[in-house]
């Protein structure tokens, strides 16, 4: 079908490690979104890839977007204990609707 | 800009009740998607409006309703609830494209008794 698979389902670092989430599609994907959700919020959008290949940083965050547009990462340098929450892959499967991964949770242990 | 609110923000009910969630977009949106998120499934679409029309529908059964008005409010309706209902739903918004991002606002905690 149009699912996006997420993993790891958890991850639990030490303050300072790296964190990577790797989000996997049978099909090829038009575009990928990712959010992310504090425990107790909603997810808040972080970005959007859309060209194969494609790189784009925020602060500590790298994304990308595989060369074949089937696969996805998001990797964060040196997690802080603001990084905690629940990471989510998105791909927009029609205008107005976006079939979500189950999404990795990350704990920080400072 | 105001976000996107979701009123009430909590709600108890019990089984066989009907209840009905608001949605107010962000100023200028005209899309408001519907999600159900629960720990077990994640998050489910549930359908989306535009111009006050459903455009898209995922798989809930049609207990599950929608409208949206002129003013691009929007609201959802569940009946006969049952014991599974309970979960957070969420609102987002967006201008409506392909590819544009859903704004979320901070969804409704339904309990159901």
């Amino acid at each position: 079908g149009q699912q996006v698979m997420q993993i790891p389902q958890y991850q639990h670092v030490q303050e300072g490690e790296d964190f990577t989430t790797y989000c996997n599609s049978s099909t090829t994907l038009s575009n990928i979104q990712w959010y992310k959700q504090r425990p107790g919020g909603h997810p808040v959008f972080l970005i959007q890839l859309v060209k194969s290949g494609e790189v784009k940083k925020q602060k500590r965050l790298t994304f990308q977007f595989g060369e074949a547009k089937k696969n996805s990462s998001l990797h964060i340098t040196a997690t802080q204990t603001t990084d905690v929450g629940t990471y989510f892959c998105a791909r927009a499967t029609n205008a107005g609707k976006s079939t979500f991964g189950d999404g990795t949770t990350l704990t920080v242990k400072p | 800009k105001a976000g996107v609110t979701q009123t009430p923000r909590y709600l108890i009910k019990t089984r066989g009740q009907q209840v009905t969630l608001s949605c107010s977009p962000i100023s200028g949106h005209r899309s408001v998607s519907w999600y159900q998120q629960t720990p077990g499934q994640g998050l489910q679409f549930l359908f989306e409006y535009f111009s006050e029309t459903q455009r898209n529908k995922g798989n809930f059964p049609g207990r599950f309703s929608g409208r949206q008005f002129s003013n691009s409010r929007s609201e959802m309706n569940v009946s006969t609830l049952e014991l599974g209902d309970s979960a957070l739903y969420l609102c987002a918004s967006s201008s409506g494209g392909r590819d544009q991002p859903q704004h979320f606002g901070d969804g409704t905690r339904l309990s159901i008794l």
